[in-house]
């Protein structure tokens, strides 16, 4: 089945730079969503973006979507030690299910 | 808050052997959903339910079954536990809307040996 594809794999940055994450899909969405997961730990929601938006914002994270290239990203600005967790964006095609990617794995030092 | 709970966050089964593992949320959700985790895989749907009694396949069903007798409650089963099924389940559930979000158990770490 259709999958988000998060790129990169996995990201190493320090406290207080920005990280960025990219996800890609292959057919037309309803609304796209990302969360995050704590080593071991089940996932959170952290935003959804709806097919007819382009840009949202929560906090220090900033999601945009982009429908003509099937591509987000989301942006964690100034990030933390404890943004360390891995990222996942689900895509909705209109029906009750989520089809999530494989993940992106954040590590932030100190 | 929502909660969904997982009934084990560890279990080791045996090989052959009969599994449940159970989940329930507390805020009167419609979807509960089972996946499994995998490295490298990312999440994979296993069954999800949109109502008491009701099921629908997911992408990975084989092997699998599941059974909601009540709306709060939504159980996975290994019919004969294999090696690999050994994995991370999780439990998820959603409210039915346009735009909705879904609330995730801890997870289950399964080992079968």
């Amino acid at each position: 089945s259709q999958q988000g594809e998060e790129d990169p794999q996995a990201l190493s940055i320090q406290e207080g730079e920005n990280a960025t994450m990219n996800c890609s899909y292959k057919t037309s969405i309803n609304n796209l969503q990302w969360y995050r997961q704590n080593s071991g730990r089940g996932l959170v929601h952290l935003i959804l973006i709806r097919s007819n938006e382009r840009e949202k914002h929560s906090g220090r994270l900033r999601v945009t979507l982009d429908t003509s290239k099937k591509s987000s990203s989301l942006l964690i600005t100034a990030s933390r030690a404890a943004d360390t967790a891995s990222y996942f964006c689900a895509v909705n095609t209109g029906f009750q299910k989520l089809v999530f990617g494989t993940g992106t794995r954040l590590l932030v030092s100190p | 808050d929502v909660k969904v709970t997982q009934s084990s966050r560890y279990l080791v089964k045996r090989t052959g052997e009969k599994v449940f593992l159970e989940c329930v949320q507390d805020m009167d959700h419609e979807n509960m959903f089972w996946y499994r985790q995998d490295p490298g895989l990312g999440l994979r749907l296993i069954y999800f339910s949109y109502d008491v009694k009701m099921k629908e396949k997911g992408d990975i069903p084989e092997g699998y079954s599941v059974s909601r007798e009540k709306k709060e409650r939504f159980s996975l089963i290994l019919e004969s536990a294999s090696t690999n099924q050994t994995s991370m389940y999780l439990c998820a559930s959603s409210k039915t809307a346009e735009f909705y979000e879904q609330y995730f158990g801890p997870g289950t770490r399964l080992t079968v040996t």
